[in-house]
């Protein structure tokens, strides 16, 4: 059946760093991909989504290109502030969820 | 801007009591959704609504029953609470997808409710 993958938290990086939270998938068809984050005390919120293979989501100086080929949807970000400390998850077709990746930014 | 609400934000049960989690949203949107999340897993989805007077059953529904009486309210309710419900509840909207697709989720800040 379908499932997502997500890397395991936390992960904990330096203000500026590069980030990556992996986020593999398996599915039937052409799903959509999604990534929502969870800033402490608040609801999850839509951060991108890509429809369709090769799309590339971007918001908020996040990325994530859907990879057919590999079934990826990694979430980047080339340099990370404290503000973007939060809870990251993944979706397909947001009926399978992954457990979600804690992101810690120190300054 | 209140978006979606829910109530209580944190409640203890015993085995056995029942209890509704309240769900109410400002959007006007048609679907609504509850999900649940226990430690280290993903959302589960328990319950969803296409419209007022409309419902039906997500992957985990068992132990859980619904309403959607006016497009606004979407409470969910716990008959015989198990220890097994212990997890945190989350109520979401949208007003596009036929179920959970491609359409914009905005969710609640979440209830955590535990059954001792």
């Amino acid at each position: 059946g379908n499932s997502v993958t997500q890397m395991e938290g936390p992960v904990t990086l330096s203000e500026e760093a590069f980030l990556t939270i992996n986020c593999t998938y398996t599915a039937t068809g052409y799903p959509s991909l999604f990534w929502y984050v969870q800033y402490p005390g608040e609801g999850l919120q839509l951060l991108l989504k890509a429809t369709k293979a090769d799309d590339k989501g971007s918001n908020k100086g996040f990325e994530a290109t859907y990879r057919k080929e590999t079934t990826s949807f990694h979430l980047e970000k080339g340099s990370v502030q404290v503000s973007d400390s939060a809870v990251y998850f993944c979706a397909l077709s947001q009926e399978i969820w992954g457990a979600g990746t804690k992101l810690i930014i120190k300054p | 801007n209140a978006g979606v609400t829910q109530t209580p934000k944190f409640r203890i049960l015993k085995i056995g009591q029942s209890m509704t989690l309240q769900c109410a949203q400002d959007m006007n949107h048609n679907y609504m959704y509850w999900y649940r999340q226990d430690p280290g897993m993903g959302l589960k989805l328990i319950y969803y609504s296409v419209g007022a007077g409309i419902t039906d059953k997500g992957e985990v529904p068992n132990g859980y029953n619904v309403s959607r009486s006016t497009t606004e309210d979407f409470p969910l309710r716990l008959e015989l609470a198990a220890p097994s419900q212990t997890s945190v509840y989350f109520c979401a909207s949208s007003d596009l997808g036929d179920r959970v697709n491609t359409g914009e989720l905005f969710f609640g800040e979440g209830s955590r409710l535990t059954v001792l």
